[in-house]
């Protein structure tokens, strides 16, 4: 069966630091993977999506970026944290074909100080 | 674009009672499909149910089903004989039928549902 990983569970922050947030998924090949972000009390903010290793789209301006470095592995990073990047960040993934839903992962709570 | 809208912030139902949570959505495609998610105080997104636009039987799941109007682009969630567990955020989500970079899901903001005694 598919797994899907994300870590760490929680993450705090100062301004202007640095950002690593890993997504792995284990059991399937080819996966579509996702990136989105949930401000307290909100919904499902898509921030980037990858149907391929290399293959990163952004759905909004902003100061992270990702990265698809092997087809299973997703990441998140930012050079330089910002008062706003402050949420919960989840990651996703599903199958290239559109009748299945997405998975999700358990979730990164960041706060940033 | 699509969107989906969820007009109820929160909702509040008694154990083992019924409760129907609203989701409307826009969209000019005419296949497509349907999510609800339910997201407890764990912050896990869990998948409740789903549903095919092209099929006209509205979706079981236990005591989780939908009525499906395609008509009147309306999903609502039915949770029937509610418990204590069910209390959560549930979001509706709409997903294009084409796939790649088209597979992306959009989402309502969200209602609150809580189980009373």
């Amino acid at each position: 069966s598919q797994t899907i990983h994300q870590w760490p569970a929680t993450l705090v922050q100062p301004v202007g630091s640095p950002l690593s947030l890993e997504c792995t998924v284990e059991g399937t090949s080819n996966p579509n993977l996702y990136w989105y972000r949930q401000a307290a009390g909100r919904g499902l903010q898509l921030l980037f999506y990858s149907v391929g290793i290399g293959q990163i789209s952004s759905e909004v301006p902003q100061n992270l970026s990702a990265s698809r470095p092997q087809d299973r592995q997703f990441i998140l990073s930012s050079k330089k944290l910002l008062l706003s990047d402050s949420g919960f960040y989840l990651c996703a993934w599903s199958p290239d074909y559109s009748n299945q839903p997405q998975h999700f992962g358990d979730g990164t709570r960041l706060s940033i100080l | 674009a699509q969107t989906v809208t969820q007009s109820q912030p929160e909702m509040s139902v008694q154990e083992a009672e019924t409760v129907t949570l609203s989701c409307t959505y826009d969209t000019s495609e005419s296949d497509y499909y349907l999510f609800w998610y339910k997201q407890p105080p764990s912050r896990q997104m869990i998948l409740v149910i789903r549903q095919e636009a092209y099929k006209q039987q509205n979706a079981t799941e236990n005591r989780f089903s939908v009525n499906f109007q395609k008509a009147a682009k309306s999903f609502s969630l039915k949770i029937s004989d509610s418990q204590l567990g069910d209390a959560a955020m549930y979001f509706c989500a709409y997903r294009s039928p084409a796939g790649g970079t088209a597979s992306k899901l959009t989402f309502g903001t969200g209602t609150r549902l809580q189980v009373t005694l």
